[in-house]
């Protein structure tokens, strides 16, 4: 199976900390996600970073890839309370155009005031 | 602009009857995908929409089936509904380009579907 798999399962933090999070994977990919859900609800898309690419910013988030290791890891620097969620990384299928998106179970961020 | 929207919301069936969920794409979307999202785990593939045509599909039984609308609007059928089928699921559009896609999925907030 190509599902990633988040570390850890839940993560608890104070607010201003900064959280890390990690994803493992199985087979090779083109491209890498993050995306966050609250509270059972949609996924929102946070970041994409290529296969080729190592590292990748935006605003407070901070993801790195390593594709011999196949892993990840996404950083959210000075964490709120707003931050609190699930996030889930997602992989797709290298050389597939077809979208196919595989996901892991998630790491639960609880980030208290 | 609208985003992903699903309807509906919730839906209590039971044991053995059938359900019709439904999913329009963001604008300037053509792709639909869904998901089946148990509680605690992660999204699951279902299958895939483009061109009103089933692309890809996921480890799910016949039971789910599905539809795409010349407008890109989608159905999700299920039917002889399992206690197990009971989860939240997600509709997810995006666009198909040539190449390599960007494969950035928009989510809708979900349809959450309890079977008794």
């Amino acid at each position: 199976s190509q599902q990633g798999e988040e570390d850890p399962q839940a993560l608890s933090i104070q607010e201003g900390e900064n959280a890390t999070m990690n994803c493992s994977y199985k087979t090779s990919i083109n491209n890498l996600q993050w995306y966050r859900q609250n509270s059972g609800r949609g996924l929102v898309h946070l970041i994409l970073i290529r296969s080729n690419e190592r590292e990748k910013h935006s605003g407070r988030l901070r993801v790195t890839l390593d594709t011999s290791k196949k892993s990840s890891s996404l950083l959210i620097t000075a964490s709120r309370a707003a931050d609190t969620a699930s996030y889930f990384c997602a992989t797709d299928d290298r050389g597939s155009t077809l979208g196919r998106l595989y996901f892991g179970r998630g790491t639960q961020l609880t980030v208290w005031p | 602009d609208a985003g992903v929207t699903q309807s509906p919301t919730h839906l209590i069936k039971t044991r053995g009857q059938q359900v019709t969920l439904r999913c329009s794409p963001k604008s300037g979307h053509d792709t639909v995908s869904w998901y089946q999202q148990a509680l605690g785990q992660g999204p699951q593939f279902i299958f895939q929409y483009y061109e009103e045509e089933e692309r890809q599909r996921g480890n799910f039984p016949d039971r789910f089936s599905g539809h795409q609308f010349p407008n890109y609007s989608s159905e999700l059928n299920v039917n002889a509904l399992l206690l197990g089928d009971s989860a939240l699921y997600l509709c997810a559009s995006s666009y198909w380009t040539s190449g390599l896609a960007k494969n950035i999925q928009y989510f809708g907030a979900g349809t959450r579907l309890s079977v008794l």
